[in-house]
Order: C-alpha cells, then structure tokens, then sequence
C-alpha cells in the first residue's frame, strides 16, 4: 500500500522568496517519488522524480526535491520564486512493477509581486 | 511531437445520458490510465490498462466503464452520468520499460472538463 499527504493546500510567496512545498510518503516497498505541476486549464507535467539513484533530485525550471528515507519525506524547493511559478503541484508515488501511481491532494502555489 | 489528446475538450450534458470521453496517444506506451480530478482530492484513478488485453479498476470504478480499443486508444464511458461526476478527467500513459527497471513515469493529456446537469 501506498499514500501520500501534501502538507498545505495552499502556499504564498513573494517573488524571489524561497519555495518550500512539503510531501511525506508511505509505501511499503522502496518508493519512486515524483513532483509534477499543473498550469491553469492544462494537464500535469513533470517536475523531477526520485528512482532511487541519487537523493537530490534536480528538475525543470530550477526546482528541486530531496528524498530523506528517515522522514518518508520528498519536498519541493526553489531558492526564489518567479511570477511564472503560479500553479499547482502534486506529489505521487509509485512502487516498482506497481504500474500505477497514487496523488497527492495537491499544493496551490500563489506568488506575490 | 508524440502526444496524448482527448477529446472533447469540454462537455455539458444531462442526467441519464450517456458519454465517452476518448483518448489517443502517438507515444508508443504500453500502458493508459484514466483519472478524475475534483478541487481538493486531487487526482483519484477510475481504471488502468497495461495492454490491450489488461484492464483493472482503480479506486473510484462505479459508474464508469473504459475500452481499450487498441494500444494508442483508451476510452472512458459513462453509461448513465450523474451530477457528482461533474469532474475535469485526465487520460496518462506510462513506458513499460520492463520488470523492475519501470518507474512509471507519466504522460497527461490536456483533460476534460465534463459538467452534469
């Protein structure tokens, strides 16, 4: 079995402020992790995944995420925020020879001028 | 530029009707899903496929059906719909890329936006 929580439904920042977006994780199996983002009135797309190799996982558009096995946990960060950032961001997880993935609620990102 | 369509794009029906929402990909995946995204649940799995012959519900199957009419085409169905599966519907696809090395990475189309009245 496998589940996710996303911690805040909805984050604000400033423009140029450090995103933090939280996820934490069950599985029992070692996990893949991913992060994708959905813009307004599009479809989800990826952001970064963790699948087991390195812990510090580097994505698009300057974000990235670090798996901590001690803390079930896959945060998202970006060091500062841009306007373009305005979106929403699920967290899912997924076990190997599973074939599918399970998602977050999500985490409506809102940036301030 | 290989893709995942659906069709339509959006759609307003009444109580009791029947719908098929379509999907298409050109990326070669084995493997199709059909999720519903209402605000605050986030995206909740109504069924799968692996292949053409592999079909298997997720966790919110009532009330829906699906066909996988070849591996690009995965359809989902409602045979009478309701106003509680007023929802934006989302069609993936994944790689199989074999045993343990699949990740299960996906791939998203554009959605649906479906209203019941």
């Amino acid at each position: 079995a496998q589940s996710v929580t996303q911690l805040g439904s909805h984050v604000s920042v400033s423009e140029g402020a450090l995103v933090l977006l939280r996820c934490n994780y069950s599985s029992s199996v070692p996990p893949y992790l991913f992060w994708y983002v959905q813009y307004p009135n599009q479809g989800l797309q990826l952001l970064l995944k963790y699948t087991s190799a390195a812990t510090l996982v580097k994505g698009i558009n300057g974000f990235e995420a670090e798996f901590k096995k001690s803390e079930t946990s896959f945060h998202l960060t970006k060091p500062s925020a841009h306007m373009s950032d305005a979106a929403e961001y699920f967290c899912a997880v997924s076990a190997a020879t599973a074939g599918k993935s399970t998602f977050g609620d999500g985490t409506t990102l809102t940036v301030k001028p | 530029d290989a893709d995942v369509t659906q069709t339509p794009r959006n759609r307003i029906t009444k109580t009791g009707k029947r719908i098929m929402l379509e999907c298409s990909q050109t990326k070669g995946h084995d493997r199709m899903y059909w999720y519903r995204q209402d605000p605050g649940l986030g995206l909740r799995l109504i069924y799968y496929s692996f292949d053409v012959k592999d079909i298997n519900k997720g966790e919110i199957s009532d009330g829906y059906s699906v066909s996988r009419q070849a591996q690009a085409k995965f359809s989902l169905s409602l045979e009478s719909a309701i106003p509680n599966q007023t929802a934006l519907y989302f069609c993936a696809t994944s790689a199989r890329k074999g045993g343990l090395a699949d990740n299960n990475e996906q791939f998203f189309g554009p959605g649906t936006r479906l209203t019941v009245l």
